[in-house]
């Protein structure tokens, strides 16, 4: 069993809709989590950063951490078709390598 | 430069041949990461550096890979006797450091590594 486990995709949504991502991890050493956005053929950039267990909002992105239940969220609010890309949850400990699901695909369908 | 920069871009090599890829982190970053991306996967950790030393090699597959950071800044990713395996993109992460492990990483665009 891999560390970290993201739902697999593709996931495919009309413009408007509310997207849901989510990761659970076995590690209960992982202090930090992120989500990253991926366009094809570009490195990740880091969209969401969590430290604690609750919800973080930024704009229309909500990030949301479980450390009992070792489970993370993003969730996309009215979302759009430039949301269009791999999104990849990961996490870490102190000063240490990321650790990242498999990433999901999405596409926001005008 | 405002973000890490690795060159080239792509690169092309027949198998069992030598490869050097390159990272320029963020300039006062301490920390550089090097991982691995293979089609349709997440980055798998390579190595990462402290400055001039590797602190964490445990993520390269075997002896034919090697890295180095010799000035504390840019980093050289070493590959010997390419194999078709060794075909993915690899990424390269910079990121300051401090005792509350709480700075985040960037990556730059890739390098994407063809082995014919």
């Amino acid at each position: 069993q891999k560390e970290v486990e993201q739902d697999p995709g593709p996931l495919s949504v009309p413009e408007g809709a509310i997207v849901s991502l989510n990761c659970t991890y076995s590690n209960s050493a992982f202090q930090y989590f992120m989500w990253y956005r991926q366009y094809s053929r570009k490195g990740p950039e880091l969209l969401m950063y969590t430290y604690s267990s609750g919800n973080k909002e930024d704009g229309r992105f909500t990030a949301q951490v479980d450390k009992s239940s070792k489970y993370i969220s993003l969730f996309i609010r009215d979302s759009q078709p430039s949301d269009s890309a791999t999104y990849l949850c990961a996490m870490r400990k102190a000063n240490s390598k990321l650790t990242f699901g498999k990433g999901i695909t999405l596409s926001v369908r005008p | 430069g405002a973000g890490v920069s690795q060159t080239p871009s792509n690169k092309v090599t027949e198998k069992g041949k030598y490869v050097e890829l390159r990272c320029d982190p963020i300039s006062g970053h301490t920390a550089l990461y090097w991982y691995r991306q293979s089609l349709g996967q997440g980055p798998e950790f390579l190595i990462y550096f402290q400055g001039t030393g590797a602190a964490d090699d445990s993520g390269l597959p075997n002896d034919r890979f090697f890295a180095v950071r010799p000035e504390g800044s840019v980093s050289t990713l070493k590959i010997q006797r390419t194999e078709r395996g060794d075909s993915a993109v690899y990424l390269c992460a910079s990121s300051l450091t401090g005792l509350a492990g709480a700075y985040e990483q960037y990556f730059g665009p890739g390098t994407r590594l063809t082995v014919t």
